[in-house]
């Protein structure tokens, strides 16, 4: 079962802030975050493990609820660049790369 | 450091027939997974091979299969092609070790007729 994301779509102007949700229904091992912009390929933004790890992009923040199986990411003071579609994956176990990916939110930032 | 890279960018074929679709891993790497994406459906794992063997596998038919060479690199199979398998199909790779960042290609766009 795929997660949940929240909002489906959000309208910013520049310097706003966004928060974009994840759920899950299962038990979580790791959330990934991806942004994928019109016609190019997902771009990796986060990687959050179960346990606190975290690695991605320095000027993105995401947090990882692993009690309630939900992740939040967090965009702050929003550039143009940011407006494409933002993808949550999810992985329930630790052997392999196996991604179960959320609905998408799609984000714009107008000027 | 070269990216992904996947072969042809565009497809277009007739319902029955089969296809071959190609992924070049980013050096290094082990992992190769295949997604289908559609707007319909969304973003859906269909396999990952690592080490030449497959590692996990999603909910689609018999028809879809992969392979993964000695050099990492890839290839996935979808055979007697249907009009619903109209989608872009995206390869990402990962390097050694389980739950790491996935690095996608471009995508190939096979459109079914």
């Amino acid at each position: 079962q795929q997660p949940v994301q929240s909002p489906q779509a959000v309208i910013l102007r520049e310097g706003e802030d966004a928060v974009i949700n994840c759920s899950s229904s299962k038990a979580l091992y790791s959330v990934h975050w991806y942004r994928q912009k019109h016609g190019e390929a997902p771009v990796f933004l986060m990687i959050l493990l179960k346990g606190g790890e975290q690695k991605g992009h320095e000027k993105i923040s995401a947090s990882f609820n692993e009690k309630k199986q939900q992740s939040s990411l967090y965009l702050t003071a929003s550039q143009l660049s940011y407006s494409g579609t933002y993808f949550c994956g999810t992985e329930t176990g630790t052997a392999g790369n196996m991604l179960t990916f959320g609905g998408g939110t799609r984000l714009m930032v107008k000027p | 450091k070269a990216g992904v890279t996947q072969t042809p960018r565009y497809l277009i074929k007739t319902r029955g027939q089969q296809v071959t679709l190609s992924c070049s891993p980013i050096s290094g790497h082990r992992s190769v997974s295949w997604y289908q994406q559609t707007p319909g459906q969304g973003l859906q794992f269909l396999f990952e091979y690592f080490s030449e063997t497959q590692r996990n596998k999603g909910n689609f038919p018999g028809r879809f299969s992969g392979r993964q060479f000695s050099n990492s690199r890839s290839e996935m199979n979808v055979s007697t092609l249907e009009l619903g398998d109209s989608a872009l199909y995206l390869c990402a790779s990962s390097s050694l070790g389980d739950n790491t960042e996935a690095f996608f290609g471009q995508g190939t766009r096979l459109t079914v007729v």
